[in-house]
This record gives C-alpha cells, structure tokens and sequence, in this order.
C-alpha cells in the first residue's frame, strides 16, 4: 500500500493563478481532509469528507475547493491564490465505521508559497 | 467548539532522562479520542498514541505514555529515556466520537529538542 499520496511536494503560484493539489489513497478508507500548517502553528482543517459524493467545509474554507468523485480521491482547489494561503498542505484519511475505525494516515504534504 | 491547547512551546530534555509534554482540551461531549502525533523535520505526522476517553486505563506504547484525567480534561505526553530520533514537533488533537462530527482538532504543537 502507498498510503496517502500527495502532488506536487512543492509549489510556487503567483498571486491571482489557480491551482489544483492532489491526494489519493488506496486504503478504501471513507473519510478524508485538507489541512494547512502555518509556520509554528497546529494544523487547521479547509474541507472533509465523509464519503464519495459528499464534502463540508472545516475551519477555514475560503478560498478553497474540493470534490470526492471516488473513494481514492480528494484534490483540493485554489482559485485566485493569495499570500495568505502560503503554507503546507496535507491531506489525511482514516477509516470510521460501525465497530472499526483507525486513525488518520497522512501524506508527505505540499509546500506552497504564493508571491 | 472543541479546543486544544499547548501551553509549552518549546521544551528540552537531556539524552535518555523523561520528559512530559502537556495538553488540555475543552468539549461538552463525554465520548471522544485523544491523539498524540510527532512531526520531525521530514514534516511526515507520525501517530504516536492514541486514547480513548470511555477507558479509564492510560495508554502506552514503549516508551511513551500518557496521563488521562478526564475530569480535568488534560492529556499529557510522557517520553521515557528520550533518544535523539525524539526531537520533533508534537501535537495533541481531539476527535469525538460523535457521527457527523468526527474532524481532528490540533493543539498549536510543543517543539521538543534532545539534548545529546
């Protein structure tokens, strides 16, 4: 198994331009997030998913889009980049259901600076 | 609106002594999970531990416990014979068990540095 896997590792947008980072996990897990780590802060959740076909939004939304068309994938959108959304991206899944669950597995994250 | 809190930014500890890490979090829920994860500089979030609130007994995996008091709502990490590959960021973070409402909250994180 890859786990959790991110694209790109590293990024740079100018201000304005529009982005998509992917995620993909072959763990059959249902759900997955987006978070973003500012520098020497905790992580804050953009968007989850609880299953295909269904997202909602977390903390800090704005700015930000996503769509889960299958159980594997989960990318997250910016459109008309920002400075303030400099920071690294992960994406997570973990396994929730009746009598089983399992924690969050992460991916590697996506380092993305905006100038 | 769950929180969770670190109030330790940064903490030190000689090569192979203990080091507690503390956390507390605020809910109105009674069912729930706790989580300890590291970042080292990969940036990789590794699990460390794991407790669940309806057990009364601490978790520990080798050399790393924890002490759960739910009635304080703390959850502090504690690190045994600390080793080099230790150093890292440490975040706590909070799930419930709630259906429908299952999102991780993270601390701000404690930077741990090991001193050789």
């Amino acid at each position: 198994n890859a786990g959790v896997t991110q694209t790109p590792k590293f990024r740079i947008l100018k201000i304005g331009q529009s982005m998509t980072l992917q995620c993909t996990q072959d763990m059959n897990h249902n759900y997955m997030y987006w978070y973003r780590q500012d520098p020497g802060m905790g992580l804050k959740l953009i968007y989850y998913s609880v299953g295909a076909g269904i997202t909602d939004k977390g903390e800090v939304p704005n700015g930000y889009n996503v769509s889960r068309s299958t159980t594997e994938d989960f990318p997250l959108r910016l459109e008309l980049a920002a400075p303030s959304q400099t920071s690294v991206y992960f994406c997570a899944s973990s396994y929730l259901g009746q009598g089983a669950d399992s924690p969050l597995h992460f991916g590697n994250g996506t380092r993305l600076t905006v100038t | 609106a769950q929180t969770v809190t670190q109030s330790q930014p940064e903490m030190s500890v000689q090569e192979a002594e203990t080091v507690t890490l503390s956390c507390t979090y605020d809910t109105s829920e009674s069912d729930y999970y706790l989580f300890w994860y590291k970042q080292p500089p990969s940036r990789q979030m590794i699990l460390v531990i794991r407790q669940e609130a309806y057990k009364q007994q601490n978790a520990t995996e080798n050399r790393f416990s924890v002490n759960f008091q739910k009635a304080a709502k703390s959850f502090s990490l504690k690190i045994s014979d600390s080793q080099l590959g230790d150093a890292a960021m440490y975040f706590c973070a909070y799930r419930s068990a709630n259906f429908g409402n299952e999102k991780l909250t993270f601390g701000t994180g404690t930077r741990l540095t090991i001193i050789p």
